[in-house]
């Protein structure tokens, strides 16, 4: 069964240094995969998605992902965090069963030093 | 920009009320979906439509119904609150039909924080 794992509760880090959220996939042909996330009180703001060709995508607010497909991977970056970052983040896959269903993983919540 | 639109932010009812959460999408989008989020579980699938008039179970559908008849609109259902349907519901939609729904993104609305009492 496609699953979407976040190993990563929870991710604290400094304002100004970089950032990797990791997300593990399990799904059997190439997977169309998604970043979302989510401010405090606030619905999920779609990042980026891959869906084929370059495996590293770009997104908004200086956010980018890298799809590894020996890792079963597709991690989120930024270079340089800023305090407006602290969120929640969530990975998804797209099903397969062509419902439109996203399986998501468990979030990871950033919270950003000062 | 897409929109989807939650009726309310927050909402309080009580024990054995029928309960209806409104959604509202404004970009002709096929699919819609109700997800209720839970702190350390995540978001789960309550129901789901591709039309007008379609619906179909999500993961966790016990206890709720859902009606779509309109496009632009999915409503959520609960036919009779309990305690443990106090949650953060969340509506999305996404375009896409046949053999194109699961490569769309889903966008969602700001969430309806509901608290059964």
């Amino acid at each position: 069964a496609q699953s979407v794992t976040q190993p990563d509760i929870h991710i604290t880090v400094s304002e100004g240094a970089s950032l990797e959220l990791r997300c593990n996939y399990s799904y059997g042909a190439t997977p169309y995969l998604f970043w979302y996330v989510q401010s405090p009180g606030q619905g999920l703001q779609l990042l980026l998605k891959y869906f084929s060709g370059d495996t590293l995508v770009q997104g908004i607010k200086g956010f980018e992902a890298e799809f590894k497909r020996s890792q079963s991977s597709f991690n989120l970056r930024k270079p340089s965090v800023h305090w407006s970052d602290a969120a929640e983040y969530f990975c998804a896959v797209g099903a397969s069963s062509n419902t439109g269903k996203l399986i998501f993983g468990q979030g990871t919540t950033l919270q950003v030093k000062p | 920009d897409v929109k989807v639109t939650q009726s309310s932010r927050y909402l309080v009812k009580r024990t054995g009320e029928k309960v209806f959460l409104e959604c509202v999408q404004d970009m002709d989008h096929e699919n819609m979906f109700w997800y209720r989020q839970d702190p350390g579980l995540g978001l789960r699938l309550i129901y789901f439509s591709y039309d007008v008039k379609m619906k179909e179970k999500g993961d966790i559908p016990e206890g709720y119904s859902v009606s779509r008849e309109k496009k632009e609109r999915f409503s959520l259902i609960l036919e009779s609150a309990s305690t443990n349907q106090t949650s953060m519901y969340l509506c999305a939609s996404s375009g896409g039909g046949q053999g194109a729904r699961f490569r769309q993104p889903q966008h969602f609305g700001d969430g309806t924080r509901l608290s059964i009492l």
